[in-house]
């Protein structure tokens, strides 16, 4: 079974400083993980994306994260806050099992990032 | 182009109304699903159709019935809605159903907000 643990609820930082949002994941299988952003009443957005190649992945907006194995984390990170960065980020974690109804995506609870001007 | 579009973007109903929300995408995606999201709260699947087929229906409560007309359309029909089903409902697809690759990745609508009085 798979999971996905957010370690933070809320994290806040000022504009032009350092994000970081945790993430750590539960997978018995190779997993797929993901990070959406989703800002106020908005849908989600894709920020990127790891399937089983590079463990660095760049995203949109300046955005990556790293995908530890060893430490079963998927770490989001940005050099440099936006105001714009303000909104609710989503790990999400899939195990890609075909055939098994495994469509599934295991969402964690969210971490609402705030910047502060 | 990854766009999901969803109509309509608000909608209000009476307990005793019929009401449908509509999907479409013109990615070529053959997986499509619905997710309802209440707030400050991660989407949780509802329906995931493969091929025009329904493949998972998460114990949905009947007054939700979903229907995939075509490949690039996903209907949600409301019949008798409580107010506790107040929600965003999220539309999403993807390229194929999980394997652990690239067509795994699901693309987000902006979402219709739903309010049963």
């Amino acid at each position: 079974a798979q999971s996905v643990t957010q370690l933070d609820s809320h994290v806040s930082v000022s504009e032009g400083t350092p994000v970081l949002l945790r993430c750590n994941y539960s997978s018995s299988y190779s997993p797929s993980l993901f990070w959406y952003v989703q800002h106020p009443n908005k849908g989600l957005q894709l920020l990127l994306k790891y399937t089983s190649a590079a463990t660095l992945v760049k995203g949109i907006n300046g955005f990556e994260a790293e995908f530890k194995k060893s430490e079963t984390s998927f770490h989001l990170t940005k050099p440099s806050a936006h105001m714009s960065d303000a909104a609710e980020y989503f790990c999400v974690v899939s195990e890609g099992l075909f055939g098994f109804g495994n469509e599934k995506l295991t969402f964690g609870t969210g971490t609402r990032l705030t910047i502060i001007p | 182009d990854t766009e999901v579009t969803q109509t309509p973007k608000h909608l209000v109903m009476g307990m005793t109304n019929k009401k449908s929300l509509k999907c479409e995408q013109h990615m070529g995606h053959r997986a499509m699903y619905w997710y309802k999201q209440k707030a400050k709260k991660p989407p949780e699947l509802m329906f995931v159709y493969s091929y025009e087929k329904l493949s998972i229906n998460e114990s949905v409560p009947s007054r939700f019935s979903p229907e995939c007309p075509n490949s690039s359309l996903l209907n949600l029909h409301l019949h008798a809605l409580q107010p506790e089903d107040s929600a965003l409902y999220l539309c999403a697809s993807s390229q194929d159903r999980a394997g652990g690759t690239e067509e795994e990745t699901q693309y987000f609508g902006p979402g219709t907000r739903l309010l049963v009085l």
